[in-house]
């Protein structure tokens, strides 16, 4: 079955301590991006990348990490975690070859920063 | 840059009547318009799509409607049922050297009453 898979779903942890957030897929798509979803906000790209070790930047990078040493993965870190980063967090991957392609998401990552 | 704007940010609608959600773009350059639904505890899933060159699009009791000169998309939802509860989201694409940018909007959450 075609799928994006996130892990934790849930997660809490205190100001400054480092996660990460992993993301995997199985459908061989080149592109890559994550998302967070806040209340009235939508949904923000963080970061994106568009092929193996080629990241970029998204809307609202500020305070996050990511790489892509494989193709399937892609991990988002969070090297001091700040209350504001509290937020509903998705992995996306969609096969960039054509033009407008659909996006799979994940289940998300429901994160709290205390 | 980009925005999409989308409204209602809330639509109530009675059981079996029809829903009806309004985006607008700003960048006319766009050419893929894609519409998301996310039900509680899920990520996105596309569930229609429209590319530039194309008006109308239906499938079954879901259609989407574009009018590039007025750079205005809707979704339609007819014969509304409870299952149709969920947020909804607009996106618009740009394909800019390879790279396709989506921009999504804030979101729509449609309830529908019994």
């Amino acid at each position: 079955e075609a799928q994006v898979t996130q892990n934790p779903r849930y997660l809490i942890t205190v100001t400054g301590k480092k996660l990460t957030v992993t993301c995997s897929q199985n459908m061989n798509h080149e592109y890559m991006s994550w998302y967070r979803q806040d209340p009235g906000l939508g949904l923000r790209q963080i970061y994106y990348s568009m092929n193996v070790e080629v990241t970029d930047k998204g809307d609202v990078p500020e305070g996050y990490k990511v790489s892509r040493k494989e193709k399937r993965n892609f991990p988002l870190i969070l090297e001091s975690p700040s209350p504001n980063q509290t937020s509903l967090y998705f992995c996306a991957s969609s096969d960039r070859q054509s033009r407008g392609t659909e996006a799979f998401f994940g289940q998300g990552t429901r994160l709290t920063v205390v | 840059g980009e925005n999409v704007e989308q409204h209602p940010s809330t639509l109530s609608v009675q059981e079996g009547d029809s829903a009806v959600i309004k985006c607008t773009y700003s960048d006319s350059a766009s050419n893929y318009f894609p519409w998301y639904k996310q039900e509680l505890g899920k990520g996105p899933q596309l569930i229609i799509d429209i590319r530039s060159n194309v008006g109308e699009k239906k499938d079954q009791r879901i259609a989407v409607t574009l009018n590039k000169t007025a750079k205005h998309f809707s979704l339609h939802i007819t014969e509304t049922q409870p299952e149709d509860s969920a947020v909804y989201f607009c996106a618009a694409s740009i394909w800019v050297n390879r790279d396709d940018k989506i921009i999504f909007g804030k979101g729509t959450r449609l309830h529908i009453l019994p």
